[in-house]
């Protein structure tokens, strides 16, 4: 079956600082992969998404790279913000599976000024 | 324009209680999916309906836990009897392809 494993937090930084959230992901088909945002007290939003091998997803600073052959897909943001501070979630979804989603467990992320 | 909506944001239900949560997804969206997020967990799949046909439901938890969509729009989810164990936050997202978009969630508190 599908699943994700994230990098357990919680991360606290300082502003300015790299930010880097693993994700690693089994999957029997050919999946698509995302990153969701849950900021304090709103909903799950899609941060970025990749949809095939060697595809970069971006969004707001962050990146992430569809890497096949390390069945990974690591955040990253160069320059975190005070307001980046809220719960990232790895997830992917498989054509053969409905596309449902598989999350990781979440990983939370505080930035101080 | 809108997104996905659901009601109540919050409920409080007694142990044995009947609960039925609503779900408005994106106007147009053929898949709508429910999850069901524990405390500091990621959220578990629960039941997924093409238009108005449940084509899986094999992550209710129990009998207890039932879902339609009746007209392809507007779904329900209905939880008999609840227990203590089904107090979580429960989550429904509608998709384009393979693009999920969630709504704010229902906080369900059984006591």
């Amino acid at each position: 079956g599908n699943s994700v494993t994230q990098m357990e937090g919680p991360v606290t930084l300082s502003e300015e600082a790299f930010l880097t959230i693993n994700c690693t992901y089994t999957a029997t088909g050919y999946p698509s992969l995302f990153w969701y945002v849950q900021y304090p007290g709103e909903g799950l939003q899609l941060l970025l998404k990749a949809t095939k091998a060697d595809d970069k997803g971006s969004n707001k600073g962050f990146e992430a790279t569809y890497r096949k052959e390390t069945t990974s897909f690591h955040l990253e943001k160069g320059s975190v913000q005070v307001s980046d501070s809220a719960v990232y979630f790895c997830a992917l979804s498989d054509v053969g599976d409905d596309y449902k989603l598989s999350f990781g467990a979440g990983t939370t992320v505080t930035v101080r000024a | 324009g809108a997104g996905v909506s659901q009601s109540p944001r919050y409920k409080v239900a007694k142990r044995g209680q009947d609960v039925a949560l609503r779900c408005d997804p994106i106007s147009g969206h053929v898949s709508l999916f429910w999850y069901q997020q524990a405390l500091g967990q990621g959220p578990e799949f629960l039941t997924y309906f093409q238009n108005e046909a449940q084509l899986d439901k094999s992550g209710l938890p129990s009998d207890r836990f039932f879902a339609e969509r009746p007209e392809g729009s507007v779904s329900t989810l209905k939880i008999q009897r609840t227990q203590q164990e089904d107090s979580a936050v429960y989550l429904c997202a509608s998709s384009s392809k393979e693009t999920q978009y969630f709504g704010p969630g229902t906080r369900l508190l059984v006591l």
